[in-house]
C-alpha cells in the first residue's frame, strides 16, 4: 500500500500568512493526487484534483503543485474561514490512501 | 442541485450485518463512479470503497476486504455498502461520495452528511 504522510501534522498562523502544507507519498504517484479541506463538524469538501487543478468555486488563493512523491498545498493569504484540517489523497492505486491530516489553527 | 444521502446506519453488535444507502440526485448517477470514505470518531479520512458508473468494477480497502460490498442499483439512483462481520473498529461515520468521472478516479466532489455506525456489545 502507498503511504501518504502529510506535514506538519499542525499548523498554527495568522490571517493573511501565506502557508504551505506538504504531502510524500511512499512511492511515485504521478499526478494523482486530490486536496480536501474539512471544518469541525462538517463534510470534506475537494480543493485540489490532479494536483494542480484548482476545483470550480474554490477561491484562487489556494494552489496545488508538485508530482511523483512530493506535493504541497499552498494558500497565498489566509482567510478566517481557511482555518480547518486538510487531507491529500492518492488515487493511483488501490486502496485510495488518505494522509493523516494538518490541523491548520489560528495564532 | 447535487444532493446525496445516507441511511441505514447504527447501533450494531460485534458480528452482525448492515447495509448502508446513499440515495442521490441532481446528476446522472450512472454517469459518475462513487464511494464510501469514513471517518473514526476525532481521526481522520479513511478510503473504504469505490464502483465504477456501470457498476462492473470494485475495489476496497484491505481493512474491510471479504466483508463488505459495495453496489448500485442505477434505475434507483442509490449507492449501497453492506457490512458483515463488523467490528468495533469500524466504528465510525461513514461518507458516501461522488467521483469526478465515470471511471474510479477517486477524487470526490460531493460528500453525503455522512451516517454513524456504531459497533458495540
Amino acid at each position: 500500500d502507498i503511504q501518504m504522510t502529510q506535514s506538519p501534522s499542525s499548523l498554527s498562523a495568522s490571517v493573511g500568512d501565506r502557508v504551505t502544507i506538504t504531502c510524500r507519498a511512499s512511492q511515485s504517484i504521478s499526478s494523482f493526487l486530490t486536496w480536501y479541506q474539512q471544518k469541525p463538524g462538517k463534510v470534506p469538501k475537494l480543493l485540489i484534483y490532479g494536483a494542480s487543478s484548482l476545483q470550480s468555486g474554490v477561491p484562487s488563493r489556494f494552489s496545488g503543485s508538485g508530482s511523483g512523491t512530493d506535493f504541497t498545498l499552498t494558500i497565498s493569504s489566509l482567510q478566517p474561514e481557511d482555518f480547518a484540517s486538510y487531507y491529500c489523497q492518492q488515487s493511483y492505486s488501490t486502496p485510495y490512501t488518505f494522509g493523516q491530516g494538518t490541523k491548520l489553527q489560528i495564532k | 442541485e447535487v444532493q446525496l444521502l445516507e441511511s441505514g446506519g447504527g447501533l450494531i453488535q460485534p458480528g452482525g450485518s448492515l447495509r448502508l444507502s446513499c440515495a442521490v440526485s441532481g446528476f446522472t448517477f450512472k454517469n459518475y463512479a462513487m464511494g464510501w470514505v469514513r471517518q473514526a470518531p476525532g481521526r481522520g479520512l479513511e478510503w473504504v470503497a469505490a464502483i465504477s458508473g456501470s457498476g462492473g468494477r470494485t475495489y476496497y480497502a484491505d481493512s474491510v476486504k471479504g466483508r463488505f460490498t459495495i453496489s448500485r442499483d442505477n434505475s434507483r439512483n442509490t449507492l449501497y455498502l453492506q457490512m458483515n462481520s463488523l467490528r468495533a473498529e469500524d466504528t465510525a461515520l461513514y461518507y458516501c461520495a461522488k467521483d469526478r468521472a465515470l471511471i474510479i478516479v477517486a477524487s470526490f466532489d460531493y460528500w453525503g452528511q455522512g451516517i454513524q455506525v456504531t459497533v458495540s456489545s
